[in-house]
């Protein structure tokens, strides 16, 4: 199960807070991906990155931000503007270009809204 | 953008039967259908794929059918047992190509019950 990691495994926030979702690969991966994952409704992809600096927004990217500064990284916000952020987060990379692309996940990161 | 529908939502079955679940995908650009199983708190894993260029592949007591023509592919699942219980999720590769990864569109997923 090694090569992807985020952290922490579960975050609380209050309202009105940003927080920071990390992840992290080692597996010289180029593309790298967030999931939101909520009960019922598989999972939905809230930002996506090809390469390093370049980023692009995903269905549900409102209330979301990213950065892309160095291969390995990956770091997802969740901001204030985010309404229902309560939900299971995952992040996965892929290393095929052109069109098989197999996506590996991370543990992913359970966060609650108090 | 790319659209997948799975069936069924929920699946019970008796240990040792067989399951089937299917899915629908809408662009007919898409080529690689690869299917997850999530279990309970733990990270999706992969558990087959097949690209576009084939119509099923099997592995072990696992098989996967793809049908490019009516747009759908479907995972069958041989002699169940009670560990084979999990989340299982499809999904549709598009926008892939040249250098570009493409993105991954998954299925709602359903929910396998294997009952010893």
């Amino acid at each position: 199960d090694g090569g992807i990691t985020q952290s922490p495994k579960y975050l609380f926030r209050k309202e009105g807070q940003n927080v920071t979702l990390s992840c992290e690969q080692n597996l010289n991966h180029d593309a790298m991906y967030w999931y939101r994952q909520d009960p019922g409704q598989g999972l939905r992809l809230i930002y996506y990155s090809q390469i390093v600096n370049d980023f692009q927004k995903g269905d549900i990217a409102e209330g979301y931000s990213v950065s892309r500064e160095k291969k390995e990284s990956f770091p997802l916000t969740v901001t204030s503007a985010q309404k229902n952020p309560t939900a299971f987060y995952l992040c996965a990379s892929s290393g095929v270009a052109g069109g098989y692309n197999e996506q590996f996940f991370g543990p992913g990161t359970r966060l609650t809204v108090l | 953008g790319e659209n997948v529908e799975q069936h069924p939502s929920t699946l019970s079955v008796q240990e040792g039967d067989s399951a089937v679940i299917k899915c629908t995908y809408s662009d007919s650009a898409s080529n690689y259908f690869p299917w997850y199983k999530q279990e309970l708190g733990k990270r999706p894993q992969l558990i087959i794929d097949i690209r576009s260029n084939v119509g099923e592949k099997k592995d072990q007591r696992i098989a996967v059918t793809l049908n490019k023509t009516a747009k759908h592919f479907s995972l069958h699942i041989t002699e169940t047992q009670p560990e084979d219980s999990a989340v299982y999720f499809c999904a549709a590769t598009s926008g892939a190509g040249g250098t570009s990864y493409g993105k991954l569109t998954f299925g709602q997923g359903t929910i396998l019950t294997v009952h010893p």
